[in-house]
C-alpha cells in the first residue's frame, strides 16, 4: 500500500513564523505535489516536483518555498506566515495514480 | 491549463441513485480520475477511465465519459450514508508525468 504521509496533523503559529510542513512517500515515486484547500474554492496547487531537487510553480506559489533534497520528502515552506494562509495543506505523490496524506490543517494567530 | 466545473451541492435519500457531473476544458486529457474526500480527510482515489473508453463500471460506481462534450460523471447505485462526502473530479494528460487538475468538489449529503 502507497503512503504518504505528512509531519502534522494540526499546528498553530503565529503571523511573521518560519513555518515548516513535511511529507514523506515510501513508493519511490518522482512527482509530488503541495495543495491547500479552502471552503468552496476546491484544491489549489501550489507547488510540485517531478524530481530531486526540481520544482514547479503551481497556480498560488507566492508566499511558498518548498524543497527536495530527497526522493521521498518534499517539504513546504511559508517563510513569514500570515493570516490568509490559513487552510488545509494537503501533499500528494505520483506514478501512474495519485495518492494523498491526510492533510495538515494550519492555523495562523 | 484547464478549467474544471462541477456543481457544488448534491443531496440523495438513502438507497437511490446519485448522478456527479464534471465539465472540463483540455480535449488531451487522457486520464479522469474520481477521489472521494471524507471529512478531516485526505482524498481518497475512488476511481478513473482512459479517454478511449465511454464506460466503467466498478461495483456500485459507474463513470460515463462523453469525450466530445467534455462532460464526466460518476454514478453511485444504492447510495448509503458513507458515500456523504465531496467528490472531485481530476483530469491528466499523462498517467505519469504532469499534474492533475481538480474542480472544487460536489458535497454529497445522503439523507436516511
Amino acid at each position: 500500500d502507497v503512503k504518504v504521509t505528512q509531519s502534522s496533523r494540526y499546528l498553530v503559529k503565529r503571523t511573521g513564523e518560519k513555518v515548516f510542513l513535511e511529507c514523506v512517500q515510501d513508493m519511490d515515486h518522482e512527482n509530488m505535489f503541495w495543495y491547500r484547500q479552502d471552503p468552496g474554492l476546491g484544491l489549489r496547487l501550489i507547488y510540485f516536483s517531478y524530481d530531486v531537487k526540481m520544482k514547479e510553480k503551481g497556480d498560488i506559489p507566492e508566499g511558498y518555498s518548498v524543497s527536495r533534497e530527497k526522493k521521498e520528502r518534499f517539504s513546504l515552506i511559508l517563510e513569514s506566515a500570515s493570516t490568509n494562509q490559513t487552510s488545509m495543506y494537503l501533499c500528494a505523490s505520483r506514478a501512474d495514480t495519485q495518492y494523498f496524506g491526510p492533510g495538515t490543517r494550519l492555523t495562523v494567530l | 491549463g484547464e478549467d474544471v466545473e462541477q456543481s457544488l451541492f448534491l443531496s440523495v435519500r438513502e438507497g437511490d441513485s446519485s448522478v456527479i457531473n464534471c465539465t472540463y476544458t483540455d480535449s488531451s486529457s487522457t486520464y479522469l480520475y474520481w477521489y472521494k474526500q471524507e471529512p478531516g480527510a485526505g482524498l481518497q482515489l475512488l476511481t478513473y477511465i482512459f479517454s478511449n473508453m465511454d464506460m466503467k463500471q466498478d461495483q456500485r460506481l459507474t463513470v460515463l465519459l462523453n469525450k466530445k462534450d467534455k462532460h464526466l460523471s460518476l454514478r453511485i447505485a444504492d447510495t448509503q450514508t458513507g458515500d456523504s462526502a465531496i467528490y472531485f473530479c481530476a483530469p491528466s494528460r499523462g498517467s505519469t508525468l504532469g499534474r492533475l487538475y481538480f474542480g472544487r468538489g460536489t458535497q454529497l449529503t445522503v439523507w436516511p
